[in-house]
């Protein structure tokens, strides 16, 4: 059974950094692209960015393009995203997500998510 | 970036009728569309991609339909745990999500 366990989330003041971690395990991690995903409260799904299987190929939304950082530990089954100069705005829970194969398809798992909040 | 949009954002039905739900992509993405299914407090659920084809456990009553810009979910006599939000998503480019139709019960 696949899972994904996204944890790091926390309260933080603006402009300060957060690390998102994600933990798979049930499926070859090696051999999927994945995707971060948020929600902020009561809105709908955006995408944040996503990674293929070797992080040979990498995509950001333009709101997190230049300040969040995706990676990935194929040995470590883990996936990350580095957050730095946090704005009120990305406030949200955010999700970790399985490719169904490369980065371009739809998401066929996901994880709980872990909520991260910009406040002073 | 392809925008993809929703219609209509609520839609009331009754349980036992058919839901009929739009996505519309700003540009061709041919059939590279998903739709999602989220209750309160859960994570989205994969129900259908290749704008047709049904995820493993999907209850038949749930269909997709259409290709390049137009597609439709279709429920076609909605049970009581069918209430909840529904997303489609684009994959002919780097994903883009729809803004969600919420499925009310009349």
């Amino acid at each position: 059974e696949v899972q994904l366990v996204e944890s790091g989330g926390d309260l933080v003041q603006p402009g300060r950094s957060l690390r998102l971690s994600c933990a798979a395990s049930g499926f070859s991690f090696r051999d999927f692209a994945m995707h971060w995903v948020r929600q902020s409260p009561g809105k709908g799904l955006e995408w944040v960015s996503g990674i293929n299987w070797i992080s040979g190929t990498i995509g950001y939304a333009d709101s997190v393009k230049g300040r969040f950082t995706i990676s990935r530990d194929n040995a470590e089954n883990s996936l990350y995203l580095e957050m730095n100069s946090l704005r009120p705005e990305d406030t949200a829970l955010y999700y970790c997500a399985k490719s169904r194969a490369g980065v371009w398809y739809f998401l066929d798992s996901w994880g709980q998510g872990t909520f991260v909040a910009v406040s002073s | 970036e392809i925008v993809v949009t929703q219609s209509p954002a609520t839609l009331s039905v009754s349980p036992g009728e058919r839901a009929t739900l739009s996505c519309r992509a700003s540009q061709s993405v041919s059939r590279n569309l998903a739709w999602y299914q989220q209750k309160p407090g859960q994570a989205p659920r994969l129900l259908v991609y290749g704008a047709s084809t049904r995820a493993t456990g999907i209850p038949a009553r749930f269909s997709g339909s259409g290709s390049e810009t137009e597609f439709t979910l279709t429920i076609s006599s909605l049970q009581s745990e069918d209430f909840a939000v529904y997303y489609c998503q684009q994959y002919d480019d780097w994903p883009s999500f729809g803004g969600g139709t919420k499925l009310d019960l009349k």
